[in-house]
């Protein structure tokens, strides 16, 4: 049901910088703001960007997002072994009476 | 402190009714702006937003799934609950209870810890 695409993979070394995209169309990103959410292995998402920029309290200022058009995406800089996750934008769509949507998820890997 | 803990059965036959229930500590369900939220991932997949239930007892639903969905709270145990009928085993996944930041009403910050269910006979 996805209608947020997001590529599969990501990799960098220590240090580096690393985006993630998230493309929608215009009745999700184009018309609302995007969240991000990172995954480890056998947790629950945890929250590291709301409304298209922000972080909540406790996420390192390494992790930031933008949003153009129906597009957005996710940076994470001076990469860590711990960074090492599965990434999710998600925003909501106004079609269907409107509705919650998950990306299709980016694998993050620290060479 | 916020806590959400899930629970259910495990695993449900097919065509049967899966109930879920999402037990709320630190806050009231019914109090104030909250809104809650309940997500699902299948094994090896994405999560997929399931519903968001709102204090006043609103609720949106997953149009893939709102035939067949049913999302109520409890005040009285300070519970939420979760009914899906017709499973399938296309309904096989983690079950998360998650409450959204009160910046943002779709952007889940506080999440339980999920709980399994498995629907085959």
């Amino acid at each position: 049901q996805s209608v947020l695409t997001q590529p599969p993979s990501a990799s960098g070394t220590p240090g580096q910088r690393v985006t993630i995209s998230c493309s929608g169309g215009s009745s999700n990103i184009g018309s609302h703001t995007v969240n991000w959410y990172q995954q480890l292995p056998g947790t629950a998402p945890k929250l590291l960007i709301y409304s298209s920029n922000q972080r909540p309290s406790g996420v390192p200022d390494r992790f930031s997002a933008s949003k153009s058009g129906t597009s957005a995406s996710l940076a994470i800089s001076g990469l860590q072994s711990e960074d090492e996750a599965d990434y999710y934008c998600a925003a909501w769509d106004d079609s269907l009476n409107g509705f919650c949507v998950f990306g299709t998820g980016t694998k993050v890997t620290v060479l | 402190q916020l806590q959400l803990q899930e629970s259910g059965p495990g695993l449900v036959m097919p065509s049967e009714t899966l109930s879920l229930t999402c037990s709320v500590s630190g806050a009231s369900i019914y109090r104030g702006s909250f809104s809650w939220g309940w997500i699902r991932q299948p094994p090896g997949k994405g999560p997929e937003w399931i519903g968001t239930i709102y204090y006043s007892g609103k609720t949106y639903y997953n149009p893939s799934l709102k035939s067949r969905l049913i999302l109520s709270g409890d005040t009285s145990k300070n519970q939420l609950s979760l009914k899906l009928t017709s499973v399938t085993a296309a309904d096989t996944a983690v079950y998360y209870c998650a409450r959204p930041t009160l910046m943002a009403a779709d952007a889940f910050d506080v999440w339980g810890q999920g709980t399994m269910v498995i629907v085959s006979s």
